[in-house]
């Protein structure tokens, strides 16, 4: 099975403060994807990856920043947050072989901006 | 640019009953994938059902199968027998040529005993 991890479920930051959310998957996946889900706006694509080193902007990149070193980690970076970021921030992978376009979700990182 | 539609924000059924979602989606290209996610209550994205586009046959998975209409740009996911784990968020999902998936909103289901 899929395993995507995500280095916290539950994160209570300050205002300016810069935040990293780490995610981990343990498929050999090529692609990355970092979503927020706000309710009534459903998931929203922040950045993705296609390859180590390379980034792509998503529907709403600002803000955030994303660092892809290694195959298997993909990290979304708040470079000084802010209220309006309080959210749930979803990882995915993607890559099977026979089913590439399939996403894999980690838990989710539950972010409350204070 | 492709959209996908969920026009029922929100769902009920009883349990043991049958329940159909609805999504439409549109799109100009001919080869893409249709997908059905769910998302229990502070619980994982999880893949119900997924289709390709160039099969007819709809696909079905234990008490999920979907209603793809091709023509009609129409993907409905059908639960049977609904039992009170199939509570959730239930999000339809299309990926194209570029490997990003674009979302419905999401249609909220609960089952009643």
């Amino acid at each position: 099975d899929v395993k995507v991890t995500q280095s916290s479920r539950y994160l209570v930051k300050r205002t300016g403060e810069k935040v990293f959310l780490e995610c981990v998957q343990d498929m050999d996946h090529e692609n990355m994807f970092w979503y927020r889900q706000d309710p009534g706006l459903g998931l929203r694509l922040i950045y993705f990856s296609y390859d180590v080193k390379m980034k792509e902007k998503g529907d709403i990149p600002e803000g955030y920043s994303v660092s892809r070193e290694k195959k298997e980690r993909f990290s979304l970076i708040l470079e000084s947050a802010s209220t309006n970021q309080t959210s749930m921030y979803l990882c995915a992978s993607s890559g099977d072989r026979s089913h590439q376009e399939t996403q894999y979700f980690g838990p989710g990182t539950r972010l409350l901006v204070l | 640019a492709q959209t996908v539609t969920q026009s029922q924000p929100e769902m009920s059924v009883q349990e043991a009953e049958t329940v159909t979602l609805s999504c439409t989606y549109d799109t100009s290209e001919s080869d893409y994938y249709l997908f059905w996610y769910k998302q229990p209550p502070s619980r994982q994205m999880i893949l119900v059902i997924r289709q390709e586009a160039y099969k007819q046959q709809n696909a079905t998975e234990n008490r999920f199968s979907v209603n793809f209409q091709k023509a009609a740009k129409s993907f409905s996911l059908k639960i049977s027998d609904s039992q009170l784990g199939d509570a959730a968020m239930y999000f339809c999902a299309y990926a194209g040529n570029n490997r990003k998936l674009i979302w419905g909103l999401g249609t909220s289901l609960a089952v009643n005993p």
